[in-house]
Formats: C-alpha cells, sequence, structure tokens
C-alpha cells in the first residue's frame, strides 16, 4: 500500500535551518508529482509547495518562496524540503501528499512532522 | 486569509443532509480549475474525499458528493453520520498565485 513517512522535524530557533524529508513506499515514485502542505497548530491547511515527477519544475507558496527549496530523489524514492530563515509563522506540522489524477488535488499523505521555531 | 472561502462550522442530525460551500475568484474556481475536497479527522492527516469537482475516489460512500458552478463549489454529505464529524477542505488552483489553495475549512458537527 502506499505510504509516506516524514521526518525531521524538532524545535529549532528563529533564522535557523532544517530539512524535512519524505520517505515514501508502494509506488512508484518517479512517476507522480508530489507536494507539501503544512497545518499551524489549530489552524487551516496551506499548500505550501509542489514538485514535478522528474523535478523539472517546482511551485511555491508566496509566504515561503526564496526561503524554501523543494527536492526529490527518485532513486531514493524520497522528498526533500529545506527549510532556511526559519521564522515563528513556519511552526506547523509539514505533510507531504503525492499528487493525484488531477495532479493539483492530493490523494495520500503521510501523518507528518512538527517543526516548532522558538528560542 | 483564505483565497477560497468556506463556512466556518455546519451542524447536522444523524440521518440529515448538510452542505459546505466554497467560494472562489475569477482565477481559481471561476477559471474552470478542479475543486478537490478533503476530510480531516481529529488528530490525523487530511483524506482525499472528492477530486475533480465531483469524482470519489475508491473507498469513499457514495454519501459524498461535490458540485461545481461559476466561481462556487459545494459538497454534500447525505445520511450524516457519527462518524462524519470533522474538518472539511476544499482546495482548488489559482493561477494568479501559480500555485493550490485551500479553503480555510470547514467544520462539522453531527448533533
Amino acid at each position: 500500500q502506499v505510504q509516506l513517512v516524514e521526518s525531521g522535524g524538532g524545535v529549532v530557533q528563529p533564522g535557523r535551518s532544517l530539512r524535512l524529508s519524505c520517505v515514501t513506499s508502494g509506488f512508484t515514485f518517479g512517476s507522480y508529482g508530489m507536494h507539501w502542505v503544512r497545518q499551524a497548530p489549530g489552524k487551516g491547511l496551506e499548500w505550501v509547495a509542489v514538485i514535478w515527477h522528474d523535478g523539472s519544475k517546482k511551485y511555491y507558496a508566496d509566504s515561503v518562496k526564496g526561503r524554501f527549496t523543494m527536492s526529490r530523489d527518485n532513486s531514493k524514492n524520497t522528498l526533500y524540503l529545506q527549510i532556511n530563515s526559519l521564522r515563528a509563522e513556519d511552526t506547523a506540522l509539514y505533510f507531504c501528499a503525492r499528487g493525484g489524477i488531477q495532479f493539483w488535488d492530493m490523494d495520500s499523505w503521510g501523518q507528518g512532522t512538527l517543526v516548532t521555531v522558538s528560542s | 486569509q483564505s483565497v477560497l472561502t468556506q463556512p466556518p462550522s455546519v451542524s447536522g442530525a444523524p440521518g440529515q443532509r448538510v452542505t459546505i460551500s466554497c467560494t472562489g475568484s475569477s482565477s481559481s474556481i471561476g477559471a474552470s480549475y478542479d475543486v478537490n475536497w478533503y476530510q480531516q479527522l481529529p488528530g490525523t492527516a487530511p483524506k482525499l474525499l472528492i477530486y475533480g469537482n465531483n469524482n470519489r475516489p475508491s473507498g469513499v460512500p457514495d454519501r459524498f458528493s461535490g458540485s461545481k458552478s461559476g466561481t462556487s463549489a459545494s459538497l454534500a454529505i447525505s445520511g450524516l453520520q457519527a462518524e462524519d464529524e470533522a474538518d472539511y477542505y476544499c482546495q482548488s488552483y489559482d493561477s494568479s498565485l501559480s500555485g493550490s489553495i485551500f479553503g480555510g475549512g470547514t467544520k462539522l458537527t453531527v448533533l
């Protein structure tokens, strides 16, 4: 079955960096676009970024553009999110999700990894 | 502030039918971009409920249905059950942002 497992979250000071990973299994990773979505504590979902199946295109939400970099290693079935210059407002549960039939829909989700930005 | 607008909450008694609206703009839903819906049970990851405006993934009961018209979309849940109590989010693409957008979410309470 399709599985997505995020890791790399933790408590980080403002201004520092963090790299999140999403290890996948149960499907042909290199055939799917992938998304990152975050959810601040008690708040709604916020789309963060998307990457094409081959990594050729990436798009980011305005709120993270220039600070976040999404990448993937299809040989390792793994998705990454490099987060730089962390801010308090980046505190959230970060989910990776597989792009679905429509590409912009997300048909499978991981359980998330929590990033807390605090001094 | 979300660019897709949903009511913060809706409620209904078991067996009833409820609808959740999602209002976008001329650069999102109104530009013919598809609307997707997600269900998030407390403490869990979101689950795709409806994709491409009105399609159900395998395993989603036919009590859930979606529709779209103009710059708005709706999720209908019929035969309400206690297990349907969750947060529901609409999602689409916005060409002015070159990215995906979510609604602010609607909390469904089963009375």
